[in-house]
C-alpha cells in the first residue's frame, strides 16, 4: 500500500518566519512529488513539484526531495498571513501520469 | 492560466437518485482524473482516464461509478444511485505530465 504522511498540525509561525512542512512516503520507486495548498472549501492549487533529489526553489517557495529517506519538505521562506491554509504533499508512484497519492495535509497558521 | 472547468459548483441530490459531474479540462492536456475529498479527510484518487477509457480506479470506484467524454472536451462522472457517503467534494484534474491542474469542484450533498 502506497502511502504519504504528513503532520497535520497545524504549525503556527509568525509572519515574516520560515514555514517548514515535511512529508515522507513508503514507496522507494515513487518518481514525482508535489506540494498543493488548499484553502478551506476550496481545490488544491499547485505550488510545486519536484523529480530528482535535492532542491528546487522557487519565489518564496524552495522543496527538497531526499529519495534515499523517502522524504519530501517545502519551505516558505518570509511567511504571511495569506500563507494560511493546509498544505497537502502529494506523490506520483510508478512514472508516467499516474494517479497522485495525498498526504493528509498540515494546516499552517500565520499569525501577524 | 488556464483553467479546469467543473459544474455545477454544488449539487443536492436525494439519496438514489442519479448525478453527473461535469468537467471541461484544459485542452492540450490528454490525461483526466476524478478525486474526492469527504469533509476533513484526505484527497482520495477515483480513477484515470486516457485516450478514452480508464486507465486505473481505485477500490471506491465501484459499479456505481462510471466516467465518459462524450462529447471530445466534457468529462463526467456519473453516480447512479447516490449514497449518504457519496457526499463530499469532486475534483477533476487533468495533466500533459507536468504537474495535475484541478478544477474549482463540486460540493455533492446528498440527503
Amino acid at each position: 500500500q502506497k502511502e504519504v504522511e504528513q503532520n497535520s498540525g497545524p504549525l503556527s509561525v509568525p509572519e515574516g518566519a520560515i514555514a517548514s512542512l515535511n512529508c515522507t512516503y513508503s514507496d522507494r520507486g515513487s518518481q514525482s512529488f508535489f506540494w498543493y495548498r488548499q484553502y478551506s472549501g476550496k481545490s488544491p492549487e499547485l505550488i510545486m513539484s519536484i523529480y530528482s533529489n535535492g532542491d528546487k526553489e522557487d519565489g518564496r517557495f524552495t522543496a527538497q526531495l531526499n529519495k534515499a529517506s523517502q522524504y519530501v519538505s517545502l519551505l516558505i521562506r518570509d511567511s504571511q498571513p495569506s500563507d494560511s491554509a493546509t498544505y497537502l504533499c502529494a506523490g506520483s508512484f510508478s512514472g508516467g501520469y499516474n494517479k497522485l497519492i495525498f498526504g493528509a495535509g498540515t494546516r499552517l497558521a500565520v499569525h501577524p | 492560466e488556464p483553467e479546469v472547468t467543473q459544474t455545477p459548483s454544488h449539487q443536492v441530490t436525494q439519496m438514489g437518485q442519479e448525478v453527473i459531474l461535469r468537467c471541461v479540462p484544459i485542452s492540450n492536456h490528454l490525461y483526466f482524473y476524478w478525486y474526492r475529498q469527504i469533509l476533513g479527510q484526505k484527497v482520495e484518487f477515483l480513477v484515470s482516464f486516457y485516450n478514452n477509457e480508464i486507465s486505473e480506479k481505485s477500490e471506491i470506484f465501484d459499479d456505481q461509478f462510471s466516467v465518459e467524454r462524450p462529447d471530445g472536451s466534457n468529462f463526467t462522472l456519473k453516480i447512479r444511485s447516490t449514497k449518504l457517503e457519496d457526499s463530499a467534494m469532486y475534483f477533476c484534474a487533468t495533466t500533459r505530465g507536468d504537474g495535475y491542474t484541478f478544477g474549482s469542484g463540486t460540493r455533492l450533498t446528498v440527503v
